[in-house]
């Protein structure tokens, strides 16, 4: 079935650092993809999204790129801040009705000043 | 403000008790969902709704049970058939336009002791 695998964490970085998530998918024909963003005790929030191959999806300074040729949607910022701790999921929805997100496990981020 | 509100935020419950989680959305979204979130696990799908009085099992949907009498509700019961209820649930909802992000309340935090 349709699956998301996303890196590890925590991963841990210092203010104004680069940050890398990585992900990958495995789905039959053209799913969406998303980034969602959970901050402790809370429910998640929708970071940004593509829907087509080589769509690139942004948002407060977030990016990522639907890679059909590596089935990747790898998230990326130029510069982190300490409010950009939080845990980072990344997730597919099939293309056809009816269905429902599939989530990877979460990754962690957290940034110290 | 539109929205999804999960009720309670805590709640507690003996063990072999049923508990119903509240998920109400104003957002007149068709398609509601059940997540559970553990660490490490990221999120599973429990049950999902593309319309009223109709809803599908998701991927471990043993020990739970839901209904969908109206379009902005969508309770979830954990049953005492749940071998291990304590864990973080939430609620969401989309349109069921292909492709469609979905959005998610604050999550309600059950712990079973």
């Amino acid at each position: 079935g349709d699956s998301v695998t996303q890196m590890e964490g925590p991963v841990t970085l210092s203010e104004e650092a680069f940050l890398t998530i990585n992900c990958t998918y495995t789905a039959t024909g053209y799913p969406s993809l998303f980034w969602y963003v959970q901050y402790p005790g809370e429910g998640l929030q929708l970071l940004l999204k593509a829907t087509k191959a080589d769509d690139k999806g942004s948002n407060k300074g977030f990016e990522a790129t639907y890679r059909k040729e590596t089935t990747s949607f790898h998230l990326e910022k130029g510069s982190v801040q300490v409010s950009d701790s939080a845990v980072y999921f990344c997730a597919l929805i099939p293309n056809q009705a009816g269905t429902a997100l599939i989530f990877g496990k979460g990754t962690t981020l957290s940034v110290s000043s | 403000d539109g929205g999804i509100t999960q009720s309670p935020k805590y709640l507690f419950r003996k063990e072999g008790q049923n508990v119903t989680l509240s998920c109400e959305q104003n957002l007149n979204h068709d398609a509601m969902y059940w997540y559970r979130q553990d660490p490490g696990q990221g999120l599973r799908l429990i049950y999902y709704s593309q319309i009223v009085n109709d809803f599908q099992k998701g991927d471990i949907a043993e020990g739970y049970s839901v209904s969908r009498e109206k379009k902005e509700s969508f309770p979830l019961t954990v049953t005492s058939a749940q071998k291990n209820p304590t864990a973080f649930y939430l609620c969401a909802s989309s349109g069921t336009a292909m492709n469609t992000e979905a959005f998610f309340g604050q999550g309600t935090r059950l712990t079973v002791v």
